[in-house]
């Protein structure tokens, strides 16, 4: 069935440091790629999206770019501020497949150091 | 616009008792979803609603769990009996056409002691 993967937290970052998440899914037919952000104590939020190969989703400085030849939806910020701080989802969902719903990877926690 | 609604935001009981949980979608998202959330993990789908028919309930515990969404708007999620593995957040979210972005409530915390 369809997966995904992302990059094992925590990450520490400086403020202003460079940020990348990685996630790759598995899934059959040309899935609907979504990064969703959970601010601490809060519910869930789409971040960003892409619905076709190499869309380029972007939100909030930051960005991701999905790549059909490595299924692949790396999450990338040219520089955190403390209030990035939060956990990261991946999700692909294959409307096609399993009606619209999204499989979430484990989650990726970022903590941001002023 | 009014956003996905859930309710309680906190239950705490004890194990082999029931529980039920509330939500309130956006006004006229025709697809609801229920997820459960273990801490440390990312959620996962627990039924699908397209109005008041389920869609898809296949990682739904059906012996304990159940859900309902008699008029095509709000949502119970009822759990009787509860077990201690149960505890987790609770994450109700809605979408207009079940083929588009997903808007999550803030979520139910159980905990089973």
């Amino acid at each position: 069935g369809d997966s995904v993967t992302q990059m094992e937290g925590p990450v520490t970052l400086s403020e202003e440091a460079f940020l990348t998440i990685n996630c790759t899914y598995t899934a059959t037919g040309y899935p609907s790629l979504f990064w969703y952000v959970q601010y601490p104590g809060e519910g869930l939020q789409l971040l960003l999206k892409a619905t076709k190969a190499d869309d380029k989703g972007s939100n909030k400085g930051f960005e991701a770019t999905y790549r059909k030849e490595t299924t692949s939806f790396h999450l990338e910020k040219g520089s955190v501020q403390v209030s990035d701080s939060a956990v990261y989802f991946c999700a692909p969902a294959n409307y096609g497949g399993s009606q619209g719903n999204l499989i979430f990877g484990k989650g990726t926690k970022l903590s941001v150091k002023p | 616009e009014a956003g996905v609604a859930q309710s309680p935001r906190y239950k705490i009981i004890e194990k082999r008792q029931s529980v039920a949980f509330w939500c309130n979608p956006i006004s006229g998202h025709a697809t609801l979803y229920w997820y459960q959330q273990i801490l440390g993990q990312g959620p996962k789908l627990l039924i699908q609603f397209q109005n008041n028919g389920v869609v898809d309930d296949s990682q739904l515990p059906k012996d304990r769990f159940s859900a309902e969404r008699l008029k095509g708007v709000d949502s119970t999620l009822k759990i009787q009996p509860a077990k201690l593995e149960d505890s987790a957040v609770y994450l109700c979210a809605s979408s207009s056409t079940g083929a588009d972005e997903q808007y999550f409530g803030p979520g139910t915390r159980l905990t089973v002691t």
